[in-house]
């Protein structure tokens, strides 16, 4: 069935430097890959998303690039800041299912 | 423009009781969703619904049933909850199928003792 897999489950970083969160999906099908970002408490939010015809996307701080034959995205964030600090969802849509399938998220944590 | 709406925002169970979780959204949106997110296993897609009067079943549908009988809203049943039902459920909603973002609510924590 569907799946997409997120590495790393925690991650740390000193505040200025670059984060990098790497999802790897099933389906070759699939062809709209969305990143949410979700403080403690909240409700996940849209930070960036990417569709299949396109490989890379910025939005000042934070890109995503997509590798459709090796079928994995990235989620890139550039001069982390402590308020970068929560836990971050990739996702893939199943064309034609209306579906969203997440991966298992990864904490991030900016140390001032 | 309140977006998506869920009550309530927080619920305490007995095991064997039952309860019914509202999601309601102003943005004519066709599409609805129900998710419930647990420590370490991200978002779990429990059913879903592409139109008014019509639902689907996701990845985790088992213990729920859902029904969509207005196009603003979608109900989610725990007809007997369980422990393992203790969650925080996400209500989502989208306008166009597979490629459009899915908007969601504030959450519902709900804990069956």
């Amino acid at each position: 069935g569907e799946n997409v897999e997120q590495h790393p489950s925690t991650l740390s970083v000193q505040e200025g430097d670059s984060a990098v969160i790497k999802c790897t999906y099933s389906d070759s099908a699939s062809n709209y890959f969305p990143w949410y970002k979700q403080e403690l408490g909240k409700r996940p939010q849209l930070i960036i998303d990417i569709r299949s015809n396109v490989g890379e996307k910025k939005d000042q701080r934070i890109a995503v690039t997509l590798n459709k034959t090796a079928k994995h995205f990235s989620l890139h964030i550039t001069e982390t800041q402590p308020e970068d600090s929560a836990v971050y969802f990739c996702a893939a849509s199943w064309r034609g299912t209306g579906k969203l399938i997440f991966g298992q998220g990864t904490t991030l944590q900016v140390k001032p | 423009n309140a977006g998506v709406t869920q009550t309530p925002k927080f619920r305490v169970l007995k095991t064997g009781q039952s309860m019914t979780l509202l999601c309601a959204q102003d943005m004519n949106h066709e599409y609805m969703y129900w998710y419930r997110q647990d420590p370490g296993m991200g978002l779990r897609l429990i059913h879903y619904s592409v139109g008014e009067g019509t639902t689907a079943k996701g990845e985790v549908p088992d213990g729920y049933n859902v029904s969509r009988l207005k196009k603003q809203n979608f109900l989610l049943g725990l007809e007997s909850a369980a422990p393992s039902q203790t969650s925080v459920y996400f209500c989502a909603s989208s306008y166009i199928q597979d490629t459009d973002t899915q908007y969601f609510g504030p959450g519902t924590r709900l804990t069956v003792l």
